[in-house]
């Protein structure tokens, strides 16, 4: 069983849409939660931290659920520029990375 | 803001070449990490360091050594580059003294083994 686990996708969806993305993790012991964005043959951004009473910036919402070990994202309004892949991070000082999902928002 | 730079962006080199990554950071940060990042299998930690002249093997440690000689300084180092090492390099880093471990990456380095 992989450490974390996502949803590949693609999720294809419409300008405007709200999509949400789930990741599951493993190790009871983590500490550290984050979505991480990364564009094509570019390196990760942090997006956003994610804490139990979950947090929102802007158009985007994280929420962590640590008794069923998930932890998600929302995006409301998608906008084009939201096409991206994002990861799902979890850990303590060393952090684990999922493979990410990815985000296609048409026009 | 948070700088990572990384010697190379694009790097050929042939088969039992001798390879340095080099990483630099600029904030002081304790912890530094060198991945690996291959289509459909995500980011896969190398090595990390907590500290200058510290290292610890990550999930894939083989093939690789590192070098940290000074804080800022993170280097990945191919002792005989092979084939199956051809991939997209990032290193990264992140600071203890906060309340999390969020780690700043560089804009990596695409290496191809002939």
């Amino acid at each position: 069983r992989k450490e974390v686990e996502q949803d590949p996708g693609p999720f294809n969806v419409p300008e405007g849409a709200t999509v949400a993305f789930n990741c599951t993790y493993s190790n009871s012991a983590s500490q550290s939660f984050f979505w991480y964005r990364q564009d094509c043959r570019k390196e990760p951004k942090l997006l956003m931290s994610v804490y139990s009473s979950g947090n929102e910036d802007g158009r985007f919402t994280a929420q962590l659920n640590r008794a069923s070990q998930y932890i998600s994202l929302l995006i409301r309004d998608s906008k084009l520029s939201d096409s991206a892949t994002y990861l799902c991070v979890v850990g303590r000082r060393a952090l684990t990375f999922g493979s990410g999902t990815r985000l296609q928002v048409q026009p | 803001d948070v700088k990572v730079t990384q010697s190379s962006r694009y790097l050929v080199k042939r088969t039992g070449e001798k390879v340095f990554l080099e990483c630099v950071q600029d904030m002081d940060h304790e912890n530094m990490f060198w991945y690996r990042q291959d289509p459909g299998l995500g980011l896969r930690l190398i090595y990390f360091s907590y500290d200058v002249k510290m290292k610890e093997k990550g999930d894939i440690p083989e093939g690789y050594s590192v070098s940290r000689e000074k804080k800022e300084r993170f280097s990945l180092i191919l002792e005989s580059a092979s084939t199956n090492q051809t991939s997209m390099y990032l290193c990264a880093s992140s600071d203890t003294r906060g309340q999390g471990y969020e780690q700043y990456f560089g804009p990596g380095t695409r290496l191809t083994v002939t």
